[in-house]
Parts: C-alpha cells; structure tokens; sequence
C-alpha cells in the first residue's frame, strides 16, 4: 500500500491565476497519475507523470494548461495554469502498484479548487 | 474510448437492508475491473480489483462479482451499515498500462 498527501487540501483561487498542487508518497512508485473529478463528473485522467521525462497527456489536456513536474520517484506536481471558474474542481494524485499487468491504485486525499 | 457506466446514480436503504450496484463496461479489450468506496473528505480506497471472468471476490459484507463476456460488474453490500455511506466508483482498464476509465459512481446513503 502507499500513503500518499496533497498540499493544500483546498483552494480558493481568482481566474486567471494559478495554483501548484504537490503530491508526496511514502515509497518509491513508477506509476503516477493526477485525476481531477469536475461537479457531478466521473475521476478523468488528466495525464501520467514520468520521472525524469515529460507527463503524458490524456485526450483534451495540454501541458501549457497543466504543466507537471516529476522530479523523482516520490513526488509530482501539477500546476492549474490560468484558471477560469471550470477548473473548479477535486484534483487527486495517484500511485499504482502491480504486476503481470494488474495493479492496485491508491490515491491521495484530493485538493478541492474553486475558482472564482 | 471506454464507456463505464454505473447505475443506480444513487441510492437509499435502510441500515440492515441488503443492496447491489452494477457496472457496466467495454468486454473488448478487458482487462481488470476495479471497485472503490470514496467517502466524503477522504481518499477514494480500493475495494476489489477483477481480472477473469467469474471472479468472485469478498470483503466483509460487501463482495462482487465479474463477467468479461458481457461486460459487467456487480457489487453487493449484505446488511448495509450507516458506515457503508459513500460512493462507490468502478473503474476498466483495457490495457497493461496501468491506467483505467472510471464510472461515474453509485452514491449510497443508508440511513439508521
């Protein structure tokens, strides 16, 4: 299992700004993921953080939107760049451990972000 | 691009009344079905994790069960509890990529 923490927990934050979430794990992991989950809306991938390389994004993220850093094997973060009241949102870091192919995913406690 | 879908939206029983969800999912391409309770404030825990078909798996008073060929998933709570509160989140991956399409989750509320 992992033990994984979010800072800040929550956020209130004014358009256009931005906002840098940090994500530390208690144990080295090579999957990293950030999640947000919009009102009323399903967890959506936002991309997969890569030690040592650039995140890889999901269908409708961009890096200039959400840039990720992935310094080492314990922690990441994402930048919430230029918000706008839709980016208001619980965003959620996320390790997964597995082998042959399967895996169980651990997440963080969530940042819930309002932006005004 | 996955569909998981999830039903009840939501759902109210009485403390001791026994309740299911399903979930529903591509079966092409399968590759694990993942079950997780998210409760208010907390982070989302992992229930079960699903690979063949026929896979019945048991925590307690909850389990679920799996079929691949049709592409569906479903999770029982036996004797529901106020804790059993929260929602409950299903999640497909399709490859050994380690990553899954989530549901849009079955909110239960049980009530004393």
């Amino acid at each position: 299992s992992a033990v994984i923490s979010q800072k800040p927990s929550r956020d209130i934050c004014q358009r256009g700004t931005s906002l840098t979430i940090q994500c530390q794990v208690d144990s080295q992991v090579t999957m990293m993921f950030w999640y947000r989950q919009q009102p009323g809306q399903s967890l959506t991938l936002i991309a997969t953080a890569n030690q040592g390389s650039e995140a890889t994004y999901e269908s409708g993220f961009v890096i200039d939107k959400f840039p990720i850093s992935r310094p080492n094997l314990t922690f990441s973060t994402l930048t919430v760049s230029n918000m706008s009241p839709e980016d208001s949102s619980i965003y959620l870091c996320s390790v997964a451990y597995g082998t042959g192919g399967s895996y169980e995913q651990y997440f963080g406690p969530g940042t819930r972000l309002t932006v005004t | 691009i996955l569909n998981v879908e999830q039903s009840p939206q939501s759902l109210h029983v009485q403390e001791g009344d026994s309740t299911n969800f399903t979930c529903s999912f591509p079966s092409s391409n399968f590759y694990a079905l993942h079950w997780y309770r998210w409760e208010t404030a907390k982070s989302p825990e992992a229930l079960f994790v699903m690979t063949l078909n026929g896979d019945e798996k048991k925590k307690g008073r909850i389990s679920a069960t799996l079929n691949t060929k049709e592409g569906y998933s479903y999770l029982y709570i036996k004797g529901s509890q106020p804790e059993d509160s929260a929602t409950y989140l299903c999640a497909s991956q399709n490859t050994n990529a380690g990553k899954s399409t989530f549901g849009d989750g079955t909110t239960l509320t049980v009530k004393p």
